[in-house]
């Protein structure tokens, strides 16, 4: 079964606007980090925002917000005033237990903004 | 620091040939790992490091090997390239051995990732 799906593959935003991109996750662990990742044409990935199973806020990071709903093992990506430079492939990702770094990543949605 | 750096960044081989994929961390982590990314499927784990002298399988490590000596380095090894190969490739570290300096979520960080052609 998929840990983390993303079921958006592309998304269009208008530049100033805000976006959210979905993501859910199936596992039965306690204790779980979700990361986001960002990357960008040139190909590399940047870490944008982390949100761990026991914290108690949503994470934030400048105009990167996470809309944590543990109930609904939902983690939605929420990015406010879109810039023209947020144009990029977004990756949602998972790992489980304590003290274990593996990542399980989703397939990605391409944000596309525009002027 | 350099972060973590690859080598190369584009290589093209032919079925059957064998190469190796470099990695290098210059950030003291513990833990580092190898990732391919193909279209539309996100990035899947290949072999991953939880210190010098310790490795195990990810999700996808048919094809491939590794081997950790140094704390440093992570190379891994395609043995006989087949055309399913064909992804970039990227490795990935995490966990500073200084803990306490680093942030507590130890997100892990990419290198510039390897484009692979296996024809």
């Amino acid at each position: 079964a998929q840990k983390i799906t993303q079921t958006q593959p592309g998304m269009f935003v208008q530049e100033k606007e805000a976006v959210t991109l979905d993501c859910t996750y199936d596992t039965s662990d306690p204790s779980y980090g979700l990361f986001w990742y960002k990357q960008p044409s040139s190909g590399e990935m940047i870490f944008l925002i982390y949100q761990g199973s026991y914290d108690q806020q949503n994470a934030t990071e400048g105009r990167y917000s996470l809309n944590f709903q543990k109930a609904r093992k939902s983690a939605n990506l929420v990015i406010s005033a879109s810039q023209l430079g947020d144009s990029a492939m977004y990756f949602c990702a998972m790992r489980e237990g304590y003290g274990d770094y593996k990542l399980s990543f989703g397939a990605g949605t391409t944000v596309t903004v525009r002027a | 620091n350099a972060g973590v750096t690859q080598t190369p960044k584009f290589q093209v081989l032919k079925t059957g040939q064998s190469m190796t994929l470099q990695c290098a961390q210059d950030m003291n982590h513990e833990y580092m790992s190898w990732y391919r990314q193909d279209p539309g499927m996100g990035l899947r784990l290949i072999h991953y490091s939880v210190g010098a002298g310790i490795t195990d399988q990810g999700e996808v490590p048919n094809g491939y090997n590794v081997s950790r000596s140094t704390t440093e380095d992570f190379p891994l090894r395609l043995l006989s390239a087949a055309p399913s190969q064909t992804s970039v490739y990227f490795c990935a570290s995490s966990y500073p051995r200084d803990r306490g300096a680093a942030r507590q979520h130890y997100e892990q960080f990419f290198g510039p990732g390897t484009r692979l052609t296996v024809l």
